[in-house]
């Protein structure tokens, strides 16, 4: 059974604190995709890679950072938390962008709340 | 800017009616999906339909693909309460990477 993994599923922190979330996936997919779901705007997206190392911007990439240190691995981090970055963010993956199949397999997501 | 948008925000039912969601994009695509989230979990992909297929159906969804109209729906037959969830559509454009999500259809079915 197919499997993406958050590392937590709610999470209390500070302004001003870094923030790790985690995501890992068990399907040797080659892209995974971060973003953070708010009510009335749907989900949103903040960073996706396409292979190790690689990292691209999506829609909001502002205060935010990643990393992909390894294939199954995900990092989305938040440099300096701020309340406007209480979310919920979720971590998904795909097989192949070039490939006209990509359905995403989503974690359960991370229910964050900045203090 | 948002790809898919969704209609209606909101619908509730009664056990074994259908649900019809709407779905309208901007741009052209290579394909549509729909996905659904049960409350404060992760999205789970139901269907997908591609840019040159009209009507596809897995058990008790009917997914229509209108690209003329950049439109699509999504039927739920005899729906159960635990179809209770939000719907949402997801466009894909050709040689894109990105998936585009709207902002969802909740949905309720009262047992």
């Amino acid at each position: 059974d197919v499997k993406v993994t958050q590392s937590s599923r709610y999470l209390v922190k500070r302004t001003g604190e870094k923030v790790f979330l985690e995501c890992v996936q068990d399907m040797d997919h080659e892209n995974m995709f971060w973003y953070r779901q708010d009510p009335g705007l749907g989900l949103r997206l903040i960073y996706f890679s396409y292979d190790v190392k690689m990292k691209e911007k999506g829609d909001i990439p502002e205060g935010y950072s990643v990393s992909r240190e390894k294939k199954e691995r995900f990092s989305l981090i938040l440099e300096s938390a701020s309340t406007n970055q209480t979310s919920m963010y979720l971590c998904a993956s795909t097989l192949s962008t070039g490939g006209s199949y990509n359905e995403q397999f989503f974690g359960p997501g991370t229910r964050l709340t900045v203090l | 800017s948002q790809q898919g948008e969704e209609d209606p925000q909101a619908l509730s039912i009664q056990e074994g009616e259908n649900a019809t969601m709407n779905c309208s994009y901007k741009t052209s695509i290579n394909n549509l999906q729909w996905y659904r989230q049960n409350s404060g979990r992760g999205l789970v992909h139901l269907i997908l339909i591609r840019s040159n297929e009209r009507e596809k159906h897995s058990g008790r969804l009917r997914v229509t693909l209108d690209t003329s109209k950049k439109s699509s729906s999504l039927l739920i037959t005899a729906s159960r309460a635990a179809d209770t969830a939000s719907y949402f559509c997801a466009t894909r454009g050709a040689g894109g990477f990105k998936t585009i999500f709207g902002a969802g259809t909740r949905l309720f079915v009262k047992a």
